[in-house]
């Protein structure tokens, strides 16, 4: 059984510009949920899928947004990045909405 | 106020002590919730779930209270492993939005 997996794992960007990150979710899992991680701070919850559908939603704005594909496997996706967006970005899978996530190692996002 | 408040510490503790950490939450609908730890510069992982009734695992002990919206984490016998920040979270009443606490720091010495 695989676990949760991210990539790419580290990358570096230019403000204004746009990211892809990309998670696979463990295997039977139907749920994922995205997360920013400033230093310091705690995981903040950008959004969930379940699936295919936006189930729930931070507070974040528009520019972030996600997909989920028919095998759970998801994309965030940050347009006009700004250096605030910097942060260790993960990804999470469950059995289903309610139950305990399983993380992947998580992206490192540099904007300059 | 935050959703989800945890008392960042640090705490310094000597290996084989007792250690406590509370997290209060502020949604009474609130319906799932988790310890996790995370070591440095990695992701987290699931310690344990948090049940009403209580539950244990090994040296591990975690309680929810919903009349007072905390919950807790016990760790007995401390052990050089062990030092880590641990985050609660809380799952909320509409299944999709999960609320993290900061974490709290624990360091156990020698």
């Amino acid at each position: 059984e695989t676990g949760v997996t991210q990539s790419p794992t580290h990358l570096i960007k230019t403000r204004g510009q746009q990211v892809t990150l990309r998670c696979s979710s463990q295997s039977g899992h139907n749920t994922v949920s995205w997360y920013q991680q400033a230093l310091g701070q705690g995981p903040q919850f950008i959004f969930q899928y379940y699936r295919e559908e936006e189930n729930g939603r931070g507070n974040f704005p528009p520019r972030f947004s996600g997909l989920q594909f028919p095998n759970y496997s998801s994309e965030l996706n940050v347009n006009a990045l700004e250096l605030d967006d910097s942060a260790l970005y993960l990804c999470a899978s469950s059995l289903d909405r309610w139950t305990e996530a399983f993380f992947g190692q998580g992206t490192r996002l540099t904007v300059v | 106020r935050k959703e989800v408040e945890q008392d960042p510490g640090p705490f310094n503790v000597p290996e084989g002590a007792t250690v406590a950490f509370n997290c209060t939450y502020s949604n009474s609908a609130s319906q799932s919730f988790f310890w996790y730890r995370q070591d440095c510069r990695k992701e987290p992982k699931l310690l344990m779930s948090v049940y009403s009734s209580g539950n244990e695992d090994g040296r591990f002990t975690a309680q929810l209270n919903r009349a007072s919206q905390y919950i807790s984490l016990l760790i007995r016998d401390s052990k050089l492993s062990d030092s880590a920040t641990y985050l609660c979270v809380v799952n909320g009443a509409n299944a999709g939005k999960s609320t993290f606490g900061d974490g709290t720091t624990l360091t156990v010495k020698p």
